[in-house]
């Protein structure tokens, strides 16, 4: 079974430029998560789609963030403009379902902004 | 934000147990705690979950005390390929399954 791909695996840019990630989640997986993690600390939730749909958006910066999941299959993150403070790797999550517990996770995209 | 509060870090010795705790002292009463651990430079994988009862898998044990407000992860013949940050997670399900991750338990196995 393919687990859950992520491009790119690595990316530099400098501030105010934009960058976008994708993530494609295991088969059949309905509810896909974007995490942002910063170094040292523990993944932080940015957005859960369930399907298409989106289930929780509340930690995500909107003047800057967004991400869609238009066919509910694949999504992307996209940064515009990117701030220092964005540099982190954004991890994405797939499970069957909303009610199911395990997630299972990416290799992740880690963003140096400069 | 995270419910649970974890130690930063922890030694264990090649072979021995690892025993990595947990408090989760505002749990309610239909949520799972899960633990996943993270190894340099990779996604969290998944160890093992449970809701009242003590679970155990050909990775871990999980036993929660029987209020609920703590559980301990316990990895029985740790390996130099255990060390990792495990995370203690309480799945919060009333708005649709997101999982919360703390700092988490830096473990390291010592040779």
């Amino acid at each position: 079974e393919a687990g859950v791909a992520q491009s790119p695996r690595y990316k530099i840019i400098e501030k105010r430029q934009s960058v976008a990630f994708w993530c494609n989640p295991i088969s059949g997986h309905a509810t896909l998560y974007w995490y942002q993690q910063i170094l040292g600390q523990g993944p932080k939730l940015l957005i859960q789609f369930q399907n298409n749909g989106v289930v929780d958006d509340s930690q995500l910066p909107k003047d800057r963030f967004s991400a869609e999941r238009l066919k509910g299959v694949d999504s992307t993150l996209k940064i515009q403009p990117a701030k220092l403070e964005d540099s982190a790797v954004y991890l994405c999550a797939s499970s069957l379902a909303w009610s199911t517990g395990e997630l299972f996770f990416g290799e992740g995209s880690r963003l140096t902004v400069l | 934000d995270a419910k649970t509060t974890q130690p930063p870090s922890m030694d264990c010795a090649e072979g021995r147990a690892a025993n990595l705790p947990c408090n989760h002292s505002t749990i309610s009463g239909n949520e799972y705690v899960y633990w996943y651990r993270q190894i340099h430079s990779q996604g969290p994988q998944y160890i093992i979950h449970g809701l009242k009862n003590n679970e155990t898998n050909e990775m871990a044990s999980l036993i929660i005390t029987e209020d609920r407000k703590s559980s301990t992860l316990i990895l029985p013949h740790a390996t130099l390929r255990d060390t990792a940050v495990y995370y203690c997670i309480v799945r919060v399900i009333n708005t649709g399954n997101q999982f919360y991750f703390g700092t988490g338990t830096s473990l390291t196995v010592i040779p």
